[in-house]
């Protein structure tokens, strides 16, 4: 069975500090992979997608990127954070197989920047 | 983007059936009515999606109204597990393979004892 983990589980890094947050999947091959951040008390913004090795798309500009060195693996970095970057951020995971199919959520990581 | 429409939030109670109503006036003919519900501090849980007819799977029914234009997620009997934010997304192609959830604020559903 395919499985998603994310981690790490909460974060607390002091403003102007790098990022870096990874997330993998097992149990499958080429997945489509995704980044969203959830401000407190708000929806879920898409941040990145990637349908494959090095091919990353952006959906706002922001402070933040991603990097996919491996067919699994999904990394969200930052050089410098920023007080706004706080948030819950999710890694997501779905086949290639076009919009009728669902998506897998990782547990996600609480970013709280200081 | 197409953008959804849903009440903000939703009171029920447990044993009871449930409604949850989302409003799409901009659907595309490819556009899919996906369901996930996200419980505090977890990732969204994929709950149900369709494209044109009514579904049923062993978490919730998806009922599509004959235009598109609206749907609802029906919990037939609500237990206290299912209090949730509850949100209604349309799933469009987005170049070559990749497709795109995007989230609104959703439906919070309280449900009481």
């Amino acid at each position: 069975s395919q499985t998603i983990h994310q981690w790490p589980a909460t974060l607390v890094q002091p403003v102007g500090s790098p990022l870096s947050l990874e997330c993998t999947v097992e149990g499958t091959s080429n997945p489509n992979l995704y980044w969203y951040r959830q401000a407190a008390g708000r929806g879920l913004q898409l941040l990145f997608y990637s349908v494959g090795i090095g091919q990353i798309s952006s959906e706002v500009p922001q402070n933040l990127s991603a990097s996919r060195p491996q067919d699994r693996q999904f990394i969200l970095s930052s050089k410098k954070l920023l007080l706004s970057d706080s948030g819950f951020y999710l890694c997501a995971w779905s086949t290639p197989q076009g919009p009728g199919t669902e998506a897998f959520f990782g547990q996600g990581t609480r970013l709280t920047v200081v | 983007d197409a953008k959804t429409t849903q009440p903000n939030s939703m009171e029920s109670n447990e044993e009871e059936p449930v409604h949850l109503p989302c409003n799409h006036s901009t659907i595309s003919g490819t556009d899919y009515i996906h369901w996930y519900r996200q419980l505090p501090s977890q990732g969204p849980e994929y709950v149900i999606h369709g494209l044109t007819s009514n579904v049923n799977n062993r978490m919730a029914s998806l009922a599509i109204a004959e235009d598109r234009k609206s749907s609802t997620l029906i919990l037939h009997r609500a237990t206290l597990r299912d209090a949730a934010v509850y949100y209604c997304i349309l799933s469009y192609q987005s170049g070559g393979s990749n497709y795109k959830l995007t989230f609104g604020k959703g439906t919070l559903l309280t449900v009481n004892p």
